[in-house]
């Protein structure tokens, strides 16, 4: 079965300084991997997905992300934090099956963001 | 356009009683998706409907739990016989159609509180 391993439920950084989330799939065929992104009494954004081709995605706010099937990585990144950023941030796979499809999701890693 | 939609925001009820939770997806939007947020449990999928199929409802976590979808648009999640394990943010999504590649988009939730 699939499943999606966040490593660090809370991260705290300083505004300015860089982020990397780390994320870890494990699925036997080809993932499609999404970042969402979940602010207080909201629900999730999507920041990006990847589905084939580069393996770098650029997506909204700044972020990007990187596919590494070696490492069956996924991992979360931005060069300079802002304090709006602040949110908790999960790294999800898609899951196509006979019934269906599905996101299995990481349990979510808290970003805190001092000034 | 009007993004996904759920009604109540906040649901607080009794052990023992019925609740029922409602979801408008994007129009023209043919696959939802119920997915449940809790302490402890990360992100689970319910159930997901695709147009005039079957839904599945593999991620129900007991028989209490039901959900239809009428008309192919609004949805319903219905849990009887509350227990204090049913507390939890529950969300709502939809995506074009079912292909894993589409992407989900999330309403803000319901908060339920089982007293």
């Amino acid at each position: 079965a699939q499943s999606v391993t966040q490593p660090d439920i809370h991260i705290t950084v300083s505004e300015g300084a860089s982020l990397e989330l780390r994320c870890n799939y494990s699925y036997g065929a080809t993932p499609y991997l999404f970042w969402y992104v979940q602010s207080p009494g909201q629900g999730l954004q999507l920041l990006l997905k990847y589905f084939s081709g580069d393996t770098l995605v650029q997506g909204i706010k700044g972020f990007e992300a990187e596919f590494k099937r070696s490492q069956s990585s996924f991992n979360l990144r931005k060069p300079s934090v802002h304090w709006s950023d602040a949110a908790e941030y999960f790294c999800a796979v898609g899951v196509r099956e006979t019934s269906g499809s599905r996101l299995t999701f990481g349990e979510g890693t808290q970003l805190t963001v001092n000034p | 356009g009007a993004g996904v939609s759920q009604s109540p925001s906040n649901k607080v009820t009794e052990k023992g009683k019925d609740v029922e939770l409602r979801c408008d997806p994007i129009s023209g939007h043919t696959a939802l998706y119920w997915y449940r947020q809790s302490l402890g449990q990360g992100l689970e999928f319910l159930i997901y409907f695709q147009g005039n199929s079957a839904p599945d409802k593999s991620g129900l976590p007991s028989d209490r739990f039901s959900a239809e979808r009428t008309g192919g648009s609004v949805s319903t999640l219905t849990i009887q016989r509350t227990q204090q394990e049913d507390s939890a943010v529950y969300l709502c999504a939809s995506s074009l159609d079912s292909w894993t590649r589409d992407t989900q988009y999330f309403g803000p939730g319901t908060r339920l509180t089982v007293l």
